[in-house]
């Protein structure tokens, strides 16, 4: 079983519709990122979070410590958003490098 | 823009050979992240440079090996090339060593044929 599981691996949208992507993790962990992967293949890191949550523009990101699970969430989607979302996770050890998610390909049609 | 530039964008070489990447960091980061991204697979971490050393290791081949220089800029050679090795190649960089917000660089589409 992989230390950090995306949920769902692949999802199809239309436009305007609320997108919520998930994220397990089974370690501990000091910190959780959210990143995107545009189909040209840049990656642009969206969200790092401990704890709570944060917000920019029509992204949310959500964590809970507890739980071990995080969400990113998708406001009035549109195609542009179409890309690859990639979970990854800082473990407690400092010494280890992230932990990444297989990540969750988007599609959001007009 | 992230900042971090890497170098070539694309290149196409033949099997055996050797070629270099190289990444500038943003301006003020001192960490450097090399990662590999194979056809419809994940990132795959490779080595992780802090101020001119190296900080961790990962899933490096032992053909492939890296450097940081002094002015922060770092090189990824990878030789004895294989049609494996083709492969998305991304740089990222940090400000500190230990795992903060990584911006990542455009990457390196290379292609052994």
């Amino acid at each position: 079983k992989n230390e950090v599981e995306q949920s769902p691996q692949n999802l199809t949208a239309q436009e305007g519709e609320f997108i919520t992507i998930n994220c397990s993790y089974s370690v501990g962990i000091s910190a959780l990122h959210w990143l995107q992967q545009h189909p040209g293949g840049g990656i642009v890191s969206l969200f790092m979070l401990s704890s709570g949550k944060k917000k920019h523009g029509r992204l949310i990101a959500t964590i809970n410590i507890q739980e071990k699970h995080s969400s990113l969430h998708i406001t009035a989607s549109h195609p542009r958003d179409s890309a690859v979302y990639i979970c990854a996770v800082t473990p407690m050890d400092s010494n280890y490098q992230l932990i990444w998610g297989a990540g969750t390909k988007l599609i959001i049609k007009p | 823009d992230s900042g971090v530039t890497q170098t070539p964008k694309h290149l196409i070489t033949a099997t055996g050979q050797r070629v270099t990447l190289r990444c500038s960091p943003r301006s003020g980061d001192l960490s450097v992240y090399w990662y590999q991204q194979s056809l419809d697979q994940g990132l795959q971490f490779l080595i992780q440079y802090y101020n001119g050393e190296e900080r961790a290791k990962g899933n490096i081949l032992e053909r492939f090996s890296a450097q940081q220089f002094p002015d922060l800029h770092s090189e990824l050679n990878l030789s004895s090339l294989e049609l494996g090795d083709s492969a998305l190649y991304f740089c990222a960089s940090s400000v500190g060593a230990y795992q903060e917000t990584q911006y990542f660089g455009p990457g390196t589409r290379l292609l052994v044929l």
